[in-house]
């Protein structure tokens, strides 16, 4: 995968309990973005961060929140999980701008979190 | 908004059939066009990609051509392996973002 590790790759939880993800990774990448994949949805961009404790909210936020300490770490944060949160969840890097023209992304392996 | 339509699947094909995926974008300006792999138990892989009209970008004998008249970004194979079966995603990245929107992917099922 590339230089990025997600962590835990498996979760199960119950309804109401904080959940956190971890992303890692080793390319020193600028930018870092969360996603979620579910079905008939593709995947949609939860938030994204361009630098160390840089980040902004994608087009379904509501109900996490992000942080970005270290270039390396991008930790995604369920204050208190509800069932319409299971999913899989996948980090990507990717070290140029958007307008550069040579924007690619490259995805962890992902992180499937069921809450129950 | 930017948004990126996909064909539904699954697609289901026999071994060295031919391959269409398609997929159509509606996005302001000039985007980038992105077609990314997932297989089984992965993560996304870029496939290919094109940066304006007309380009075509090809990887692993796939092929895309960018057709800004018609605001298309099919995806096609000559001859499809068993090895090909995944979900594909279009994706399209618009000047002034940081954001790829991706379509809702296509499953495809190739038999040998």
């Amino acid at each position: 995968d590339a230089g990025i590790t997600q962590s835990p790759r498996h979760k199960v939880t119950e309804t109401g309990t904080p959940v956190t993800l971890r992303c890692h990774q080793t390319e020193n990448h600028r930018y870092m973005y969360w996603y979620r994949q579910d079905p008939g949805h593709g995947l949609r961009l939860i938030h994204y961060s361009y630098g160390v404790k840089d980040t902004d909210k994608g087009e379904v936020s509501d109900g996490y929140s992000v942080s970005r300490s270290k270039t390396e770490d991008f930790l995604l944060t369920l204050e208190s999980a509800t069932s319409s949160q299971t999913s899989v969840y996948f980090c990507a890097i990717s070290e140029s701008q958007a307008f550069s023209g040579a924007n690619v992304l490259t995805f962890g392996a992902g992180s499937r979190l069921t809450v129950l | 908004g930017d948004s990126v339509t996909q064909m539904e699947g699954p697609v289901t094909l026999s071994e060295e059939a031919f391959l269409t995926i398609n997929c159509t974008y509606t996005a302001t300006g000039y985007p980038s066009l992105f077609w990314y792999v997932q297989y089984p138990g992965e993560g996304l892989q870029l496939l290919l990609k094109a940066t304006k009209a007309d380009d075509k970008g090809s990887n692993k004998g796939f092929e895309a051509t960018y057709r800004k008249e018609t605001t298309s970004f099919h995806l096609e194979k000559g001859s499809v392996q068993v090895s090909d079966s995944a979900v594909y995603f279009c994706a399209l990245l618009t000047y002034n973002t940081d954001k790829l929107i991706f379509g809702t992917g296509t499953r495809l099922q190739v038999f040998p």
